[in-house]
């Protein structure tokens, strides 16, 4: 149990363009998904918190406009990076918590997004 | 907001051996403190987690101890093996406030075993 999936696992794009990043989780509803970016070697950085049906909350420093952040549904999030930048190249991680659930946190693979 | 400070950040040992990793936190009011596990490339993993009710937890060759008057949590690593390489993050909420469910994570530990 407990499965987040994330899709697409890695995507190269050129600057200027717009990435959709989904995050799903597949067997559990999930009220509460999180956002993270990692740069490699260091921990994970919060970008966001997103609960659906509602709008995400933003970390401080995170341009909301730039992170688009749409939780439509009990068991999808998206993130859409606008106008990238090759400065936007990270891993991005999404996260969920269950509907019931305690603090605990299952994580999805990962996007690996390049921007060139 | 919750600080918390992870230490070593390299961790070598011989396989068999045990690890420790030790994470302090800042807010008093914490009430649950889990244990990611990273491999390279790969999504952090759930280990184990603690709640504040209880000073330790074992799940067989793991466990967590809690020290909730130094504000410090520990993962015990005992017997450690060639797949117990990996980066290892500790983690703290902001509060006890259930409706505020985000983690603050350590800056993590890069755990390598020595066969």
């Amino acid at each position: 149990g407990a499965v987040v999936s994330q899709h697409p696992s890695w995507v190269i794009c050129k600057s200027g363009t717009s990435v959709k990043i989904e995050c799903r989780s597949l067997d559990f509803q999930a009220t509460t998904m999180f956002w993270y970016r990692q740069f490699p070697k260091q921990s994970l950085m919060l970008m966001a918190t997103s609960n659906e049906g509602s709008k995400a909350t933003y970390e401080q420093g995170v341009e909301k406009d730039k992170f688009l952040i749409n939780h439509a549904s009990l068991t999808l999030s998206t993130l859409t990076v606008t106008s990238a930048h090759p400065e936007d190249s990270s891993f991005y991680i999404c996260s969920a918590r269950s509907l019931g659930g305690f603090y605990e946190q299952y994580f999805g693979p990962g996007t690996r997004l390049t921007v060139t | 907001g919750e600080n918390v400070e992870q230490h070593p950040s390299t961790l070598s040992v011989q396989e068999g051996d045990s690890a420790v990793i030790k994470c302090t936190y800042s807010d008093s009011a914490s009430n649950y403190f889990p244990w990611y596990k990273q491999e390279l490339g790969k999504r952090p993993q759930l280990i184990i987690d603690i709640r504040s009710n209880v000073g330790e937890k074992k799940d067989q060759r793991i466990a967590v101890t809690l020290n909730k008057t130094a504000k410090h949590f520990s993962l015990h690593i005992t017997e450690t093996q060639p797949e117990d390489s990996a980066v290892y993050f500790c983690a703290a909420p902001k509060g006890p406030n259930f409706g505020n469910e985000k983690l603050t994570f350590g800056t993590g530990t890069r755990l390598t075993i020595i066969p």
